[in-house]
């Protein structure tokens, strides 16, 4: 069964104090891994996508990685800004739209 | 500016009412999709559509009913059949009628049944 897992469920940074979230995946004819970023109350925002295992995506102090089992946020030092929840979500079958979320990292930095 | 607009943003509905939640777009994008969302959970499909005129059913389309008539426009319609609906909802589109997997959302509809 297709399914994927993020973690940790929460996470608490000091500001400049750089870490990873963690996103793993099984699916069969994976088409592309995307990740999300969500502000409380709001809808999620399009950050990155990856197609294939070795690839990286960066943005700001947001780098975004890739193997055949996992995908890593990668945040150098973050700022209070960042905080927010960062949701992994990978497309397979024929259309791009249909997602599969997990349930998503809550980060907070605090200053 | 373009995006897309969900009304109204937050609803509450007694058991045993049908609501409509709204969606409309003018990124001039053909593919339109409803996620539904809970505490602690990820994003689930409820419907998508990628022409006008036609939709399919996600993951969990159970006491939703959809409609679109319009490329601009994809409305959601709560049953009454749906057991628990109090959640946030999520429209999105996509460019292409397959999508590209860069989702734009709205800014979320939070339905409450009291």
């Amino acid at each position: 069964e297709d399914q994927v897992t993020q973690s940790p469920e929460a996470l608490r940074l000091q500001e400049g104090e750089s870490s990873s979230l963690n996103c793993s995946y099984t699916v069969s004819g994976l088409r592309g891994l995307f990740w999300y970023r969500q502000d409380p109350g709001k809808g999620p925002e399009f950050l990155f996508t990856l197609y294939s295992a070795g690839e990286e995506k960066e943005k700001e102090r947001l780098k975004a990685t890739l193997t055949k089992k996992e995908s890593f946020l990668h945040i150098t030092a973050p700022k209070p800004e960042d905080s927010a929840t960062y949701l992994c979500a990978f497309a397979g079958g024929t259309s791009y739209g249909k997602l599969t979320f997990g349930q998503g990292t809550i980060l907070t930095v605090h200053p | 500016d373009g995006g897309i607009t969900q009304s109204p943003k937050y609803l509450f509905r007694k058991e045993g009412q049908n609501v409509t939640l709204s969606c409309e777009q003018n990124l001039n994008h053909d593919a339109m999709y409803w996620y539904r969302q809970d505490p602690g959970q990820g994003l689930r499909l409820i419907y998508y559509s990628q022409i006008v005129n036609d939709f399919q059913k996600g993951d969990i389309a159970e006491g939703y009913s959809v409609s679109r008539e319009k490329k601009e426009s994809f409305p959601l319609t709560v049953t009454s059949a749906q057991k628990n609906p109090t959640a946030f909802y999520l429209c999105a589109s996509s460019p292409g009628a397959r999508g590209t997997g860069e989702l734009f959302f709205g800014e979320g509809s939070r339905l409450t049944v009291l």
